[in-house]
């Protein structure tokens, strides 16, 4: 069964950092490129990070861009988020997602069940 | 930077009815139009890829259609686990969500 399962999520302070993880299993993590996406409370779903197989192409949202740090460790079948400089408007729920392909990301699928970002002092 | 913009934002709807909800790109997307189904506490699902390709597991119920900036996500009958939340998502250049249409039960 493919399956994507993220951690990491907490309260954190503004301006904070945190280490978000996504375990994957169930099928060949060195094929797929992986994307971040986050949805914020009472809010739509925001695509904010791109990672291809090989980690050679790294994509970013403008919301994002300078804070955030995707990487993988394909022998570990891991994504990985770094999210730095913590603002209040970064507080949502976390949700790694498989691309349709190793360098092609046509669609999204699956998604993991998502980890809790909450920034607040 | 490509906008997607989804009608309505919320529609109340009876089960057995037959919805439709739109979704139009700022600019031309060719057929990179994808539809996810959103429940609260779950993770995204994705419906249909490619503006009309249903996913593997997606009752029938469910089609896509349109090109360029227009598409529309229907279901023929609506089913009491359809009622959810609704993006589509454009992956022509970036990746973009619309805002999401809201089915409620009326």
């Amino acid at each position: 069964e493919v399956q994507l399962v993220e951690s990491g999520g907490g309260l954190v302070q503004p301006g904070g950092s945190l280490r978000l993880s996504c375990a994957a299993s169930g099928f060949p993590f060195n094929t797929y490129s992986m994307s971040w996406v986050r949805q914020a409370p009472g809010e739509g779903l925001e695509w904010i990070s791109y990672i291809s197989s090989s980690s050679r192409t790294i994509n970013y949202a403008d919301s994002v861009k300078g804070r955030f740090t995707i990487s993988r460790d394909n022998a570990k079948n891991s994504l990985y988020l770094e999210i730095n400089s913590l603002r209040a408007g970064d507080t949502a729920v976390y949700y790694c997602a498989r691309c349709s392909g190793s360098t092609s990301c046509y669609w999204f699928d699956p998604w993991g069940q998502g980890t809790l970002v909450t920034v607040s002092s | 930077d490509i906008q997607m913009t989804q009608s309505p934002s919320s529609l109340s709807a009876s089960v057995g009815d037959r919805i439709t909800i739109t979704c139009r790109a700022s600019q031309s997307i060719s057929s990179y139009l994808s539809w996810y189904q959103k429940k609260p506490g779950k993770a995204p699902k994705l419906l249909i890829h490619s503006v009309s390709t249903l996913q593997s597991g997606v009752p029938s119920t469910f089609s896509g259609s349109g090109s360029g900036t227009d598409f529309t996500l229907t279901i023929s009958s609506l089913q009491p686990e359809d009622f959810a939340t609704y993006y589509c998502q454009q992956t022509y250049i970036s990746w973009t969500f619309g805002q999401g249409t809201k089915v409620e039960v009326k």
